[in-house]
């Protein structure tokens, strides 16, 4: 059984400050999402990894994976109130076009 | 264009009511998916449509759950002998092909369901 974990799942920070949340995956998969959700708002979509050592970046925002170990990061740089939110990692069963497996998400408070 | 939308934004009801919870997709989506997020949750899974059809409904906890989209556009989520438990967010979410490639979904700000 796919699990996805993230951690922390509550994060509290200053702004100008950086900080990465974790997403540790329990089986292989083909690609790795990150999406932002804030408060009764749509989930959007933020990051597409497909491939081991996948880098991207978007703003103060970047992501990375390493499929070896299982991980991806989110990484915050310079954090700035409106990236507040909450953020979700979703990984995709291998033999599935469709089919995404959800971490918990990690709620991000970024006080100015 | 126009994303995902869904109605009712929130819904209220009485346990062992029935209700329809509706999506529209971006217009040309071929892919429609159903999820279910509680509080403090990610979304789980429901239902996954490729066109008219229900291509996966692996997801649907119970009988009482059931899906259509009868002309590949919008679909009706419908819930009978609706439960406490059943509470949640309601996700709708599109894509562009669907089982013809991996691709990103696109999500609808849900439907908050409170069964009283």
């Amino acid at each position: 059984e796919l699990k996805v974990e993230q951690n922390p799942l509550f994060l509290s920070m200053q702004e100008g400050k950086n900080y990465t949340i974790y997403c540790n995956y329990s089986t292989t998969s083909d690609r790795l999402y990150w999406y932002r959700q804030d408060p009764g708002k749509s989930l959007e979509s933020l990051f597409v990894l497909l491939s081991n050592g996948a880098v991207k970046q978007e703003g103060r925002l970047m992501a990375s994976l390493d499929t070896k170990a299982r991980l991806s990061t989110l990484h915050i740089t310079a954090a700035v109130h409106d990236l507040s939110a909450t953020y979700f990692c979703a990984v995709d069963l291998t033999n599935s076009n469709y089919q995404l497996i959800w971490g918990a998400g990690t709620k991000l408070i970024i006080k100015p | 264009g126009a994303g995902v939308s869904q109605t009712p934004s929130n819904k209220v009801t009485e346990k062992g009511k029935y209700v329809e919870l509706r999506c529209d997709p971006i217009s040309g989506h071929t892919a429609l998916y159903w999820y279910r997020q509680s509080l403090g949750q990610g979304p789980e899974f429901l239902i996954y449509f490729q066109g008219t059809g229900a291509a996966d409904d692996s997801g649907l906890p119970n009988d009482r759950f059931f899906a259509v989209r009868p002309e590949g556009s919008v679909s009706t989520l419908k819930i009978q002998r609706t439960e406490r438990g059943d509470s949640a967010v309601y996700l709708c979410a599109s894509s562009p092909r669907g089982l013809a490639g991996k691709e990103t979904q696109y999500f609808g700000p849900g439907t908050r369901l409170l069964v009283l």
